[in-house]
């Protein structure tokens, strides 16, 4: 049972538009919901992340759009960049009420490209 | 500043041989994880060690064993290689109080 579905698994988007990905989850335990970005040969790095009491956190050309009674997140990457083309993955995790967590559940991944 | 480092970052392997998989980070952190990255499947949770001491399985145990040797090194290991451990190893590690994981370079496992 895939706990996080997302997509789409390939994207290409023109350099200076919007890249928009997609995420669902079932578990309405997880509370803690971050983006990673992997470049090629690399580990995955933190990107950004939201918890479930806003619908909206922005960083730079980055946001996260939360939807919690739709079980679903989605990353929007404004003005999209050649090196911003990369495999992104969402997750999901909850806190241990003591701190802690079990680990990320992760999405398939989607593969970006910004063509120039 | 390292952060998490994996040791081998490239290996190959004959069916049915061992070997053991190094991580250390040197965040202070407590938790620690090990994932595995197959084409196609995202990174899937093998095991992962909640504090020094304590292990517990994830998602994909089987074939595995894990120690948490000391706060910073925890290890995973394959007692017998099999064709379907061919993966991509990332070793990850977070603060109790702050889920951001830090992730390794990656160990490129191929098993023949």
């Amino acid at each position: 049972q895939q706990q996080v579905k997302q997509s789409p698994q390939s994207l290409i988007v023109q350099k200076g538009g919007i890249s928009i990905i997609n995420c669902a989850y079932e578990n309405t335990a997880f509370d803690y919901f971050p983006w990673y970005q992997q470049f090629p040969g690399k580990g995955p790095a933190l990107l950004i992340a939201i918890r479930p009491d806003v619908s909206e956190k922005k960083e730079g050309r980055f946001t996260i759009s939360f939807n919690k009674s739709a079980k679903q997140f989605s990353l929007h990457i404004m003005d999209s960049q050649p090196g911003d083309s990369a495999t992104y993955f969402c997750a999901a995790s909850y806190m241990y009420s003591g701190g802690g967590a079990d680990g990320l559940t992760f999405g398939k991944g989607t593969h970006l490209i910004i063509q120039p | 500043n390292a952060g998490v480092t994996q040791t081998p970052k490239f290996q190959v392997l004959k069916t049915g041989q061992s070997m053991t998989l190094q991580c250390a980070q040197d965040m202070n952190h407590n938790s620690m994880y090990w994932y595995r990255q197959d084409p196609g499947m995202g990174l899937r949770l093998i095991y992962y060690s909640a504090s020094e001491g304590t292990t517990d399985k994830g998602e994909v145990p089987n074939g595995y064993n894990v120690s948490r040797l000391n706060k910073r090194e925890f290890s995973l290991r394959l007692e017998s290689a099999a064709p379907s451990q061919t993966s991509v190893y990332f070793c990850a590690s977070t603060f109790d109080r702050d889920l951001e994981a830090f992730f390794g370079q990656g160990t490129r496992l191929t098993v023949v």
